[in-house]
């Protein structure tokens, strides 16, 4: 599987915006890049996905660089409840392997000061 | 949509002991996804089944762990002759799979923890 690289730890205040880094460099051409993260206590919860083209919700965005070799999760407005692992994921479907057969790392832990 | 349910949501065991875990899916997703997450660390795969069929087994899994969807509905995870190293967090995760070689969204449960003493 793909790695991807993650900082073990960022730091935002409330309301301002988040960009929190991933790198893939290995990744390949069906991968698609997954963001979950995960709040104290609880299961993952999906954020966002993208396969080449920047992507939006209503909870973050993604921007995806042009050689698909790194990735940024945007946190537009960040409040306390946004203070999680996040989790930067590449999943595709090479050897017949399901999409939702996800590698997690040890993530990024996001503390959002008030 | 009640989402993903797990039942127990602990599960305090000793060794030896035999234990099963329940997971609910939400009710129209046909994929269901079993992990396991200890301290400090991500999730990692254990199996996955698409409706009644087991389609992938990790390595991870030894032979004392057997998983079920009798009807492709609900999951038991079923851990035999417990070992403390057995001790982590049983996640469960359903997805509604379309065979369009499209990625899968995975919604996950909050979980069952297991203390194996």
């Amino acid at each position: 599987d793909a790695k991807t690289t993650q900082p073990n730890s960022m730091e935002s205040n409330e309301e301002e915006p988040v960009h929190l880094p991933c790198n893939h460099s290995t990744i390949s051409g069906t991968d698609y890049i997954h963001w979950y993260r995960q709040l104290p206590s609880q299961g993952p919860e999906y954020v966002i996905h993208g396969l080449t083209s920047n992507v939006n919700n209503r909870m973050a965005s993604l921007a995806i660089a042009e050689d698909r070799k790194s990735s940024t999760l945007i946190l537009h407005r960040a409040t306390l409840r946004d203070a999680a692992v996040y989790y930067c994921i590449l999943s595709g479907s090479a050897g017949g392997t399901s999409y939702g057969k996800l590698t997690f790392g040890q993530g990024t832990i996001l503390t959002v000061h008030p | 949509d009640t989402g993903v349910s797990q039942d127990p949501r602990h599960k305090i065991t000793k060794r030896g002991q035999n234990v099963t875990f329940r997971c609910d899916p939400i009710s129209e997703h046909n994929r269901l996804y079993w992990y396991r997450q200890t301290l400090g660390q991500g999730p990692e795969f254990l199996t996955y089944f698409q409706n009644e069929a087991q389609l992938e087994k990790s390595r991870l899994l030894s032979d004392r762990f057997s998983a079920e969807r009798p009807k492709g509905s609900f999951s038991t995870l079923e851990i035999q002759r417990t070992e403390q190293g057995d001790s982590a967090m049983y996640l469960c995760a359903s997805s509604q799979w379309h065979n369009r070689g499209t990625n899968e969204k995975l919604f996950f449960g909050s979980g069952t923890q297991l203390s194996v003493l």
